[in-house]
C-alpha cells in the first residue's frame, strides 16, 4: 500500500540554523512526492514537488530530492527564518489522484 | 489565479442545525476534494469529485453530504453533526483526477467548524 513516514516533531531551531525534516515512503508504482506547509490558522500550501526519481524540487530556499533507492524525500533548508515556523507535511500520490500525507512536523524558529 | 476560496472562515453550529460549507475555484480544474483535519493531524480525504461526479467517498457518515453544482463550486452540507466532527475542513482542487500523477492539488484556507 501507500504510506508516508515523517520525522516526529516538534523541531525547534535558532534563526539561520540548517533544517532537515526526514520523510520516507512506501508506494506502489511510481509516485509523485510533495511537501506542503501549513502556517498557523491557514490551509495547506504546496511548497515543492518532484515527479520522478532524482528530481529535485525547490522553492523559497527549501529543497528536497526524490531518492528512489532509499525511498526518501527529505526537506532541507540552509538557513531558516522565524517566518518559516509552520507545520510541514510530506505527501505522495501514486496512481489516482489521492494524496497520502505524513503526520506533519511542527517547526518553530526562534530569533 | 491559483486561488481556492472557502466560506465561511469559521462556523459554530449546534447538533440540530443544518449548515453548508462552500468552496470555489476559477482555475478550470475538473477535480475537487473535501478533506477533514483534526488538530495536530494530517488532512484526511472525505470526498472527490471529478467532472462534477462523485468519484470517491471515503466511508463518510451521511450527516456530511457533498454537492458539486458546477465545475467551479463544491459544497458540503452538514446536518445533525456531533461534537467530534469539530475540525478544519479543507477544500482542494486539481486539474484532473486519475492516473496521471502530475496534477498537484491546490488547497483553500479551510473552514474551522465547531459543533456545540
Amino acid at each position: 500500500g501507500n504510506s508516508v513516514t515523517q520525522m516526529e516533531g516538534p523541531v525547534t531551531l535558532s534563526e539561520e540554523a540548517f533544517l532537515t525534516i526526514n520523510c520516507t515512503y512506501t508506494a506502489t508504482g511510481y509516485p509523485s512526492l510533495f511537501w506542503y506547509v501549513q502556517y498557523p490558522g491557514e490551509g495547506l500550501q504546496l511548497l515543492l514537488k518532484a515527479t520522478k526519481a532524482d528530481d529535485k524540487g525547490s522553492n523559497k530556499g527549501f529543497e528536497a530530492t526524490y531518492r528512489k533507492e532509499t525511498t526518501s524525500f527529505h526537506l532541507e533548508k540552509g538557513s531558516v527564518q522565524v517566518s518559516d515556523s509552520a507545520v510541514y507535511f510530506c505527501a505522495l500520490r501514486a496512481g489516482a489522484n489521492n494524496l497520502f500525507f505524513g503526520t506533519g512536523t511542527r517547526l518553530t524558529v526562534i530569533p | 489565479d491559483t486561488e481556492v476560496t472557502q466560506t465561511p472562515k469559521h462556523l459554530v453550529m449546534g447538533m440540530t442545525n443544518k449548515k453548508s460549507l462552500k468552496c470555489e475555484q476559477h482555475m478550470g480544474h475538473r477535480a475537487m476534494y473535501w478533506y477533514k483535519q483534526k488538530a495536530k493531524k494530517p488532512p484526511e480525504l472525505m470526498f472527490v469529485y471529478s467532472y462534477e461526479k462523485l468519484s470517491i467517498n471515503e466511508s463518510v457518515p451521511s450527516r456530511f453530504s457533498p454537492e458539486c453544482p458546477n465545475s467551479s463550486l463544491l459544497n458540503l452540507h452538514l446536518h445533525a453533526l456531533q461534537p467530534e466532527d469539530s475540525a478544519l475542513y479543507l477544500c482542494a482542487s486539481s486539474q484532473d483526477f486519475g492516473r496521471a500523477s502530475s496534477y498537484e492539488q491546490y488547497f483553500g484556507p479551510g473552514t474551522r467548524l465547531t459543533v456545540t
